[in-house]
């Protein structure tokens, strides 16, 4: 295991289709977030996962947004009725929190969408 | 809410030189940590430093270290003897050490190294 995998890297959709994307987290981690980047900002959180729990959701996570973490693995972002404004680069994370408050997160490459 | 600024959109120096990236916080808490990540080209992002808020010494790793100035909430990066490998992205980040979960990036600062 060498790190956090997104799939697909690329992605181009028309606006109004459902997207789909995957990460696949460090194996042994327990957490997992999904963050977006724009062109020329910082990445911005949209929500996190400890195992298969949900535990927190950004106001920025509309009612398109659903994300899923089944069984506590690989995590799910979809997005549906896609709009121009979701496009962006989509981030992964995933860190392992134990005994310790701090947990490094360590970054997938993401997943780019572009809606045209 | 917490706020990271980063007021440097842009920066250049020269190989082997050495380069501070400001950063500026604004938070009521008092127990956090401070983070500078790079992402360089098309490439993920990888951290670079971390500082806890309770710790008054400095963070290094080798060539990178931090000023953090807690009562001005201030965090920089000073890169110590810049490679051409130093060219990336830079993002200063916070996260809340009562929850230890998401982090609050700033706008990030583009380094770019030159010969």
């Amino acid at each position: 295991d060498t790190g956090v995998s997104q799939d697909p890297r690329h992605k181009i959709t028309k606006r109004g289709q459902n997207v789909t994307f995957r990460c696949d987290p460090i194996s042994e981690h327990n957490r997992l977030y999904w963050y977006r980047q724009t062109l020329g900002q910082g990445p911005e959180f949209l929500t996190y996962f400890q195992n298969e729990a949900q535990l927190e959701k950004s106001r920025l996570l509309s009612d398109r947004f659903s994300a899923e973490r089944p069984k506590g693995s690989f995590s799910t972002l979809e997005i549906q009725r896609t709009e121009q404004g979701d496009s962006a680069m989509y981030l992964c994370a995933s860190s392992l929190v134990g005994l310790a408050v701090y947990n490094e997160q360590f970054f997938g490459p993401g997943t780019r969408l572009t809606v045209l | 809410a917490q706020t990271v600024t980063q007021s440097q959109p842009e920066m250049s120096v020269q190989e082997a030189e050495t380069v501070t990236l400001s950063c500026t916080y604004d938070t009521s808490e008092s127990n956090y940590y401070l983070f500078w990540y790079k992402q360089p080209p098309s490439r993920q992002m990888i951290l670079v430093i971390r500082q806890e808020a309770y710790k008054q010494q400095n963070a290094t790793e080798n060539r990178f270290s931090v000023n953090f100035q807690k009562a001005a909430k201030s965090f920089s990066l000073k890169i110590s003897d810049s490679q051409l490998g130093d060219t990336a992205m830079y993002f200063c980040a916070f996260m809340s050490g009562g929850t230890a979960s998401k982090l609050t990036f700033g706008t990030g600062t583009r380094l770019q190294v030159t010969l």
